[in-house]
């Protein structure tokens, strides 16, 4: 099956830290994907990324999150200010007519 | 977006097979429907895909009728390891520039496999 990577499995942070999550999508696929869930509740979409630019984003993605795609394999996810409450599993997808999941990253942020 | 209903949770015994509908009365006729599954604190894995009549693969079998309202994911004889959430998900997965292909997540269906 093919495979989304992501970087770190796990990331401790303070309040107010910036934290950038990393993941290699699917070669050749097009259209790309944040989600977050936190502990014990829906899988909820974050962003959406095709053509170098966000092409939908929910109101979750605030001013404190970007995505960008730096070098055409890597696709991150920055949160600028984390607070309390961006403490979640992020998952990176990518998208060639089947939408892929990465592993995830854990967030705590204290 | 269609929505989907399915139910909270269901229980099986090993090697039974299992049987989950779910409801998308107001599928888009450029919509499939994916099922994936999702153990704790790992990623939703990718179970099967279709867009019409029966789709099979080596894990799992998805029936979706004429009308396409509704779809069932058939797990053939389960095992102990087969426990956990089934997400059914409709969109249409193709995206673009008017269309994101994103997915909008229910909670989903527990199943508990039982010894």
């Amino acid at each position: 099956e093919p495979e989304v990577t992501q970087t770190p499995s796990h990331q401790v942070t303070q309040m107010g830290q910036e934290v950038i999550l990393r993941c290699v999508p699917i070669s050749n696929h097009l259209y790309f994907y944040w989600y977050r869930q936190i502990l014990g509740q829906k899988v909820e979409f974050l962003v959406s990324f095709y053509n170098n630019e966000i092409s939908e984003k929910s109101e979750i993605f605030d001013d404190q999150f970007s995505v960008e795609r730096p070098d055409g394999s890597n696709f991150t996810l920055k949160i600028r200010s984390t607070k309390l409450e961006d403490s979640a599993m992020y998952f990176c997808a990518s998208n060639g007519n089947t939408i892929y999941f990465g592993e995830g990253s854990w967030l705590t942020v204290v | 977006l269609a929505k989907t209903t399915q139910p909270i949770s269901m229980d099986s015994y090993e090697g039974q097979e299992v049987n989950i509908t779910c409801s998308h009365n107001n599928i888009a006729t450029n919509d499939y429907i994916t099922w994936y599954q999702q153990f704790p604190s790992q990623g939703p894995r990718f179970i099967i895909q279709g867009y019409k009549t029966k789709v099979t693969n080596e894990v799992a079998s998805l029936f979706i009728p004429a009308d396409r309202k509704s779809s069932t994911l058939s797990l053939p004889r389960v095992s102990l390891s087969d426990t956990a959430v089934y997400y059914c998900l409709v969109g249409d997965m193709i995206g673009g520039s008017s269309n994101t292909g994103k997915l909008i997540f229910g909670q989903g269906t527990t199943l508990q496999v039982k010894p």
